[in-house]
């Protein structure tokens, strides 16, 4: 199985300061990397799949990037509605497996 | 709009069956792959179980395997998951999505609740 390591666990910061998320892939799965938003009260709501390539609605200062193993979540400027728990899943192979997740808190 | 709304969940003994469903909405359901993920309190995502568009296939993670099985019923556009020989440790809330074409899930529902429990 592909292990999925995702980093910080915990991150706080500002609104409208940037902030990185890092996810790496215990072996290669090409650019099929996808992140994904968790708030209480909504649906899991899919960001950025295929490494780099934004869902419709997702607003453009999200962003992601890598290939390989080593592939980053990016959020620039802050909004008050980003703070929210993060994860990656690898869509390489079966079984599809996920980070363990990054909360992002208010600083 | 798309919809997926789950039920079915609740306490459960270990050793039984639960069966959970998901009703889907908003888009033509044949079309796509459905999934289940669960997530146990306080702990991360894990994929459960996939279905392809048509029910022909169907993949599993190792734990579950022998014990659940993920189906569809195409004309009622609905998705459910037997789990059967119930563990402690497949207490979670489960959610049902739909799968790209790529593998990964693009919409979700809001989860179900399933406490293993004597």
């Amino acid at each position: 199985d592909v292990q999925m390591t995702q980093s910080p666990s915990y991150l706080a910061a500002s609104p409208g300061e940037s902030v990185s998320i890092s996810c790496k892939a215990s072996k290669s799965i090409n650019t099929y990397l996808a992140w994904y938003q968790e708030k209480p009260g909504k649906t899991n709501k899919l960001l950025i799949y295929s490494g780099s390539t934004l869902q419709s609605g997702t607003p453009s200062r999200f962003s992601g990037s890598g290939s390989g193993t080593d592939f980053t979540l990016t959020i620039r400027s802050l909004e008050p509605e980003d703070f929210a728990v993060y994860y990656c899943q690898q869509h390489n192979e079966y079984p599809l497996t996920f980070g363990s997740g990054t909360k992002l808190e208010i600083k | 709009e798309v919809q997926l709304v789950e039920s079915g969940g609740g306490l459960v003994q270990p050793g039984r069956s639960m069966k959970l469903s998901c009703a889907a909405s908003g888009f033509t359901f044949n079309n796509y792959d459905m999934a289940w993920v669960c997530q146990a309190p306080k702990k991360g995502l894990e994929w459960v179980a996939t279905i392809s568009y048509d029910g022909s296939s169907t993949y599993y993670r190792d734990s579950v395997k022998g014990r659940f099985t993920i189906s569809r019923d195409n004309a009622k556009s609905t998705l459910y998951l037997q789990m059967d020989s119930l563990r402690s440790e497949d207490t979670a809330t489960y959610y049902c999505a739909r799968q790209g074409r790529e593998w990964y899930f693009d919409y979700w529902g809001q989860g179900v609740m399933v406490t293993v429990s004597s």
